[in-house]
């Protein structure tokens, strides 16, 4: 089956701590991920994507297909990164029915 | 504001009635998706069209629900006989195809209340 997982409903820091968001994943061939934020009254929108391996607002990803995991990771936490956090999947077909977790609040306190 | 368009913001219906939502993507976008996400959940794959195709519709769309785009441009979603179960925020995203890493947008959404 095609499932993402994202094991915490809330991740709750302190400005300037490491964050990581964890996302795992259950498929069977060689999928694309993506992370997508939701700020406070904005809507959903891509931050980043795997084969793109790009650095977003400081953000980092990497798919480790050993452990089926895309975890997303930020150094230093900023309070504007406050959001709503989803990893998503594409599974193979040429267009975006993505498969998204149910998603991570996180909260960075001053 | 030039991103994805989608009307009403909020509905609020009795069970039974028949509600319609409008989507109106990016002009020059030809693909349209319709999702779906409940409290706590993630967004839900609906359905798809590439310019006024229908190419693919979840099983999560039962027979009460029907999508158009009709002219490859605007969607409407219709759900008739309305359940409470269908209380849900209601997504439409467009999309570009042909392009190097074809990108995803969102509209705000239609929050569905069926009492």
């Amino acid at each position: 089956a095609q499932r993402v997982t994202q094991p915490e409903k809330l991740l709750s820091v302190f400005k300037g701590a490491p964050v990581e968001l964890k996302c795992n994943y259950s498929y069977s061939g060689s999928p694309e991920l993506f992370w997508y934020v939701q700020y406070s009254r904005q809507r959903l929108q891509l931050l980043l994507r795997h084969i793109s391996r790009e650095s977003i607002k400081g953000f980092t990803a990497d798919l480790n297909k050993g452990e089926t995991s895309f975890h997303l990771k930020k150094p230093f936490a900023q309070e504007e990164d406050s959001a709503m956090y989803y990893c998503a999947l594409l599974p193979s077909g040429g267009y975006n029915k993505l498969i998204f977790g149910a998603g991570t609040r996180l909260a960075v306190h001053p | 504001d030039t991103g994805v368009s989608q009307n009403p913001r909020h509905k609020i219906t009795k069970r039974g009635q028949n509600v319609t939502f409008r989507c109106d993507p990016i002009s020059e976008h030809n693909r349209l998706y319709w999702y779906r996400q409940t409290l706590g959940q993630g967004p839900e794959f609906l359905t798809y069209f590439q310019n006024e195709a229908q190419l693919e519709k979840s099983r999560l769309l039962s027979d009460r629900f029907s999508a158009e785009r009709p002219k490859g441009s605007f969607s409407t979603l219709e759900i008739q006989r309305t359940e409470q179960g269908d209380s849900a925020m209601y997504l439409c995203a467009s999309s570009l195809a042909g392009q190097l890493n074809e990108k995803l947008f969102f509209g705000s959404g239609t929050q569905l209340s069926v009492l």
